[in-house]
């Protein structure tokens, strides 16, 4: 049963604190996701990935968010430093090419104290 | 900028009733998306629909997309307690493009 996996799926950090969140999109999907979503905005496209170059980060705050792939296996999202207002659930999805269907992961629950 | 609006915020149906969600777009959409997301998991595609007045269906679920590809509709008929979440439109910002903003959601709730 193909799946996308994230990891943490929970973190507790205090503000200042750099946090990383990982994602294993699902073998031989191309295309990676970053989703943030929130009570407030809902969910949002942070940015980007097919074959490992990113397409669009246009949606991720620059000075703080950093995303990567540093191979076809793993998706990175960083944020260095935290703040509260980035508490939210972060959701990673994979897909193939331009298929309409993207597969999203279980999220991971961040929280900025 | 492209929004996307759903109506109604929530839904409480008993269960074996009909419901209907709406997702309405200020502009033409080109691809329109539904998802299904439980409390704590991530979102599950439901349908995907792209020419004006295409419907489909799967199981007890009918999307449609208007002639004008502006307004789509999630029909559930025969609701069950397995239906209950949130439900998410979501459509493509330009045409050929896998870049997706989302509606608001709708949090349905089934009860016995």
């Amino acid at each position: 049963d193909a799946r996308v996996t994230q990891t943490p799926r929970h973190k507790v950090t205090e503000m200042g604190q750099e946090v990383t969140m990982r994602c294993q999109p699902i073998l031989g999907h191309n295309t990676v996701f970053w989703y943030r979503q929130t009570m407030m905005q809902g969910l949002e496209l942070l940015a980007y990935f097919r074959n490992r170059a990113p397409l669009d980060d246009s949606g991720m705050p620059k000075d703080r968010f950093s995303a990567e792939m540093p191979d076809a296996t793993l998706a990175t999202l960083k944020i260095q430093p935290s703040e509260p207002r980035d508490s939210a659930v972060y959701f990673c999805a994979s897909g193939f090419d331009r298929s309409y269907e993207q597969y999203f992961g279980p999220g991971t629950r961040l929280t900025v104290t | 900028s492209q929004e996307l609006e759903q109506s109604p915020q929530s839904l409480i149906v008993q269960e074996g009733k009909n419901l209907t969600i709406n997702c309405t777009s200020s502009k033409t959409l080109y691809g329109l998306y539904w998802y299904k997301q439980k409390y704590g998991e991530g979102l599950i595609f439901l349908m995907m629909l792209q020419k004006g007045g295409e419907e489909k269906s799967h199981e007890k679920i009918t999307a449609k997309l208007d002639e004008k590809k502006q307004q789509s509709s999630l029909h559930i008929t025969a609701s069950q307690p397995s239906h209950a979440g949130i439900y998410l439109c979501g459509a493509a910002k330009t045409y050929n493009t896998d870049k997706l903003i989302f509606g608001t959601g709708t949090r349905l709730q089934v009860f016995p």
